[in-house]
């Protein structure tokens, strides 16, 4: 069974570009989660997905915006990038109500 | 608001035991604790429900103080493939998100 895969695995990216990172989760899953990990503040929550619907929201900007498609795939976009954007963004997923979360990989997201 | 983790990073020699904390200001729902490990995605180890409970998996287990809205994770005897940096997650109820502290870095050497 394929786990959660996130795409791109890097990005290179200028201020004031924006990004896009794609998450596809485990089958049957429909909850997608978004983290941020940036050095040294740990997995920071960005966005809860489920059934197509936010279901949360960390304390990020507005520039950061996501959407989850009736696949239940999911789309993170960053606008106006900043130097600190630069992170790794982790991608989780997990069935509706569960509580065990499923990790991707990560897309690392530089800026320059 | 981000569960506070203690210590932020341990040194441990094969065969010796670590405690890991975690505490938050809010009630709370349940506590997750995941690892990861150097370049991979973390991976779930254990959650506890409300109720004190004590869990474990492999020589690694934790406890879950609901009234001091705590959760220690010991790791016993120690072995080198439990070097990683260790995160603990707290829910405040079944509809908010997992909310991860900083992490807690473990290395295990020989």
């Amino acid at each position: 069974e394929a786990g959660v895969t996130q795409s791109p695995t890097h990005l290179i990216k200028t201020r004031g570009q924006q990004a896009t990172l794609r998450c596809s989760p485990i089958s049957g899953h429909t909850s997608v989660y978004w983290y941020q990990q940036a050095l040294g503040l740990g997995l920071q929550f960005l966005l809860w997905y489920d059934e197509g619907e936010e279901r949360n929201r960390g304390n990020f900007p507005p520039r950061f915006s996501g959407r989850q498609f009736p696949n239940y795939s999911s789309e993170l976009n960053v606008n106006a990038l900043e130097l600190e954007d630069s992170a790794l963004y982790l991608c989780a997923s997990s069935l509706r109500g569960a509580n065990v979360l499923t990790f991707g990989a990560g897309s690392r997201l530089t800026v320059l | 608001q981000q569960p506070v983790q203690s210590p932020q990073a341990v040194i441990l020699r094969e065969g010796e035991d670590a405690v890991i904390n975690c505490s938050s200001s809010k009630a709370l729902y349940s506590v997750h604790w995941y690892r990861q490990k150097h370049g991979e995605a973390p991976v779930f180890l254990m959650i506890l429900l409300k109720g004190g409970e004590q869990k474990g998996h492999e020589k690694i287990s934790a406890s879950f103080n609901e009234k001091k809205q705590q959760s220690s994770l010991y790791l016993t005897a120690s072995q080198l493939s439990y070097s990683g940096t260790y995160f603990c997650g707290f829910r405040n109820s079944g509809n908010t998100p997992l909310v991860f502290g900083k992490g807690t870095r473990l290395s295990v050497i020989a």
